[in-house]
């Protein structure tokens, strides 16, 4: 077990509609990242926030925005969906801001848009 | 920008022989991190080794150990006495100071009992 909590595991949606996926990242963990995995695909980040500031963006669509809360946990919001918006998302939170302290990874949330 | 390759998109081995993956990386840094992590066929991301490039010494976790060339930019993963359990996807990952992570595209490691 990681210590990364994503909600939820699984969601079916379909296209045009809204989600909001959540990650809590271990306890102690200052920075939460967000990682697109598509099917047979490597991972694509997304972004990166630290102790509630945004830190490094990747290749976010601006359908999708993300935060990060006083209480460190962090949200990934989806909107106006799309069929090639289905994908296993993960969430990772690491210690520092990614320089020293490794990646811990969520179970992630698989999103399947119909 | 830094770039990771793995130009290796499946391999496989024997149970209880010794594969090793190959990982090249892009970066005109001195001082990074270099990540190897396992994927199984549950999807979940798994640590399994990493390597500061300050250190000359290669990382060790048990039967994973890696061959950190510098000079060539180059970060190996050797698996010993592979076990089926080893078989997944293997994505080499580095990272600098404030700076995100990049992984490679993944190589499908496959054991064969």
């Amino acid at each position: 077990d990681s210590g990364v909590t994503q909600t939820p595991k699984h969601l079916i949606t379909a296209t045009g509609q809204r989600v909001t996926l959540r990650c809590s990242p271990r306890s102690g963990d200052l920075s939460v990242y967000w990682y697109q995995q598509s099917l047979d695909q490597g991972l694509q980040f997304l972004i990166q926030y630290y102790n509630g500031e945004e830190r490094a963006k990747g290749n976010i669509l601006e359908r999708f925005s993300a935060q990060q809360f006083p209480d460190l946990h962090s949200e990934l919001n989806l909107s106006s969906l799309e069929l090639g918006d289905s994908a296993l998302y993960f969430c990772a939170s690491s210690e520092g801001d990614g320089y020293n302290s490794p990646l811990h990874f969520g179970n992630g949330t698989r999103l399947t848009v119909t | 920008a830094q770039t990771v390759t793995q130009s290796q998109p499946e391999m496989s081995v024997q149970e209880a022989e010794t594969v090793t993956l190959s990982c090249t990386y892009d970066t005109s840094e001195s001082d990074y991190y270099l990540f190897w992590y396992k994927q199984p066929p549950s999807r979940q991301m798994i640590l399994v080794i990493r390597q500061e490039a300050y250190k000359q010494q290669n990382a060790t976790e048990n039967r994973f150990s890696v061959n950190f060339q510098k000079a060539a930019k180059s970060f190996s993963l050797k698996i010993s006495d592979s076990q089926l359990g080893d078989a997944a996807m293997y994505f080499c990952a580095y990272t600098r100071a404030g700076n995100q992570f990049y992984f490679g595209t993944g190589t499908s490691l496959t054991v064969i009992p």
